[in-house]
């Protein structure tokens, strides 16, 4: 079966400390994988996308994220922490031979001032 | 978790009909729901925030009398295509949170084919 795995509920990290908040996935094929920050009462918004090329995607508000194939991760990373980051973060995952996208069950970001 | 229930998870459709698209939350109520819409290999889209009891909220390019939303009960909102045409063929999919500063839930989505 598909699925996205984040196995963090919850990531506490200080402000200008680098953060990381972990996704691994298993999608049948080649998998197209993206990472989604969600804040307050409002819906997704997009922040990176990885369908193929460099295994380094580099997103909006500074964020990268690392796909590595052999250990099926897709990790959001970003080198300081700013307060403004802490929100609630969504992997998903799809294959290019399907359509269906799958979340993962998120991970609230909190960063310390 | 909560569960948010989205149907139907497939539909396929003649050009010029409409389709409904239902998205319910199981076990919790949901004030707000979203609606998405996504391409191949595309980020999802934010289609329209819904609100329970009042008008939806379309975002800028969105045309509200094409996609429809009914917010009529804490538990259920609804999507109409109107009129489809082929290139409303997309993946659809909803979301919904238990509370403002709680975790989003998403249906399974709806793959929508106008022929």
């Amino acid at each position: 079966a598909q699925s996205v795995a984040q196995p963090e509920d919850q990531v506490n990290v200080a402000e200008g400390n680098p953060l990381t908040v972990k996704c691994t996935y298993s999608v049948s094929g080649n998998p197209y994988l993206f990472w989604y920050v969600q804040y307050p009462n409002r819906g997704l918004q997009f922040l990176l996308k990885y369908i193929t090329g460099d295994n380094l995607v580099k997103g909006s508000y500074g964020f990268e994220a690392e796909f590595n194939k052999s250990q099926t991760s897709f990790h959001l990373k970003k080198p300081s922490a700013l307060v403004s980051d802490s929100a609630l973060y969504f992997c998903a995952a799809g294959n290019t031979g399907g359509f269906k996208t799958i979340f993962g069950a998120g991970t609230r970001l909190f960063v310390k001032a | 978790g909560a569960v948010v229930s989205q149907h139907p998870s497939r539909v396929i459709c003649k050009s010029g009909t409409s389709v409904k698209i239902e998205c319910r939350s199981l076990d919790f109520q949901a004030t707000t729901m979203f609606w998405y819409r996504q391409f191949p290999k595309q980020s999802l889209m934010l289609m329209a925030t819904s609100n329970e009891g009042s008008k939806a909220t379309y975002e800028q390019g969105v045309e509200k009398d094409k996609f429809l939303i009914n917010h009529a009960s804490l538990t259920l909102s609804t999507l109409t295509v109107t009129s489809a045409h082929p290139e409303d063929s997309s993946f659809y999919i909803c979301s919904a949170h238990t509370g403002v500063n709680e975790k989003l839930f998403f249906g399974s989505g709806t793959q929508l084919s106008v022929l």
